[in-house]
């Protein structure tokens, strides 16, 4: 079981924007940084967002992260069809020394 | 160019061993941190295990701490993951992925199919 909770799915037409949750802990979210991964079907994970809203390299700006005490969200703008893909929150857990992935969320263009 | 490539995933019975490894290139592979991450089929991403850069931290998941064990060889950069007593749950790709401001770079993985 994990403990960072997403939701299952979102959606939204292209244009549109799309957020995301992720609620944790104050020994996760609470205390250290939130990263953003994107899996395209079929593909190996990629990173979206470090830190509390820095991004990769040629990740647009588009991606937008942020962090409230134990939940944080990642936001969508005009939303793209090459945006559907499964999205995933992570952060470090100091209490158990372990790095914990988020439930995922699949994002469908509509 | 970073690249990460895993190799030694399989078939395998329960109760088996298996050792994975992760060829590295494109960057100083001994100035930075290692992971494994795995993805059951059709199921989310799971942190598996953590190596500091020197090899002196190491860090694993509840779900295979006692039975697999991460190295690291940074005169050939390399990683591995032995994992003994393999059960139908660790059926999953296997991916390592260089640790710097989070996971930043992934390999394609490599698929551990535990069977009988």
């Amino acid at each position: 079981q994990s403990l960072l909770t997403q939701p299952p799915s979102a959606s939204g037409t292209p244009g549109q924007g799309v957020t995301i949750s992720c609620s944790g802990s104050s020994s996760n979210i609470g205390s250290n940084i939130v990263n953003w991964y994107q899996q395209l079907p079929g593909t190996a994970p990629k990173l979206l967002m470090y830190g509390y809203h820095q991004r990769p390299s040629g990740v647009p700006d588009r991606f937008s992260g942020s962090k409230s005490g134990t939940s944080a969200s990642l936001a969508i703008s005009g939303l793209q069809s090459e945006d559907e893909a499964d999205y995933y929150c992570a952060a470090w857990d100091e209490s158990l020394n372990v790095y914990v992935f988020g439930t995922g969320t699949k994002v469908t263009v509509l | 160019e970073v690249q990460l490539v895993e190799s030694g995933g399989g078939l395998i019975q329960p109760g088996g061993s298996l050792r994975l490894s992760c060829a590295a290139s494109g960057f100083i592979f001994n100035n930075y941190e290692m992971s494994w991450v795995r993805q059951a089929p059709g199921k989310g991403l799971e942190w598996v295990s953590y190596i500091s850069s020197s090899g002196s931290a190491i860090y694993y998941a509840d779900s295979v701490k006692g039975r697999f064990a991460i190295s690291r060889d940074n005169a050939r950069n390399s990683l591995y993951l032995q994992m003994n007593s393999l059960r139908a749950e660790d059926t999953a790709i296997y991916y390592c992925a260089k640790d710097s401001s989070g996971l930043e770079h992934w390999g394609q993985g490599t698929l551990v199919t535990v069977s009988s």
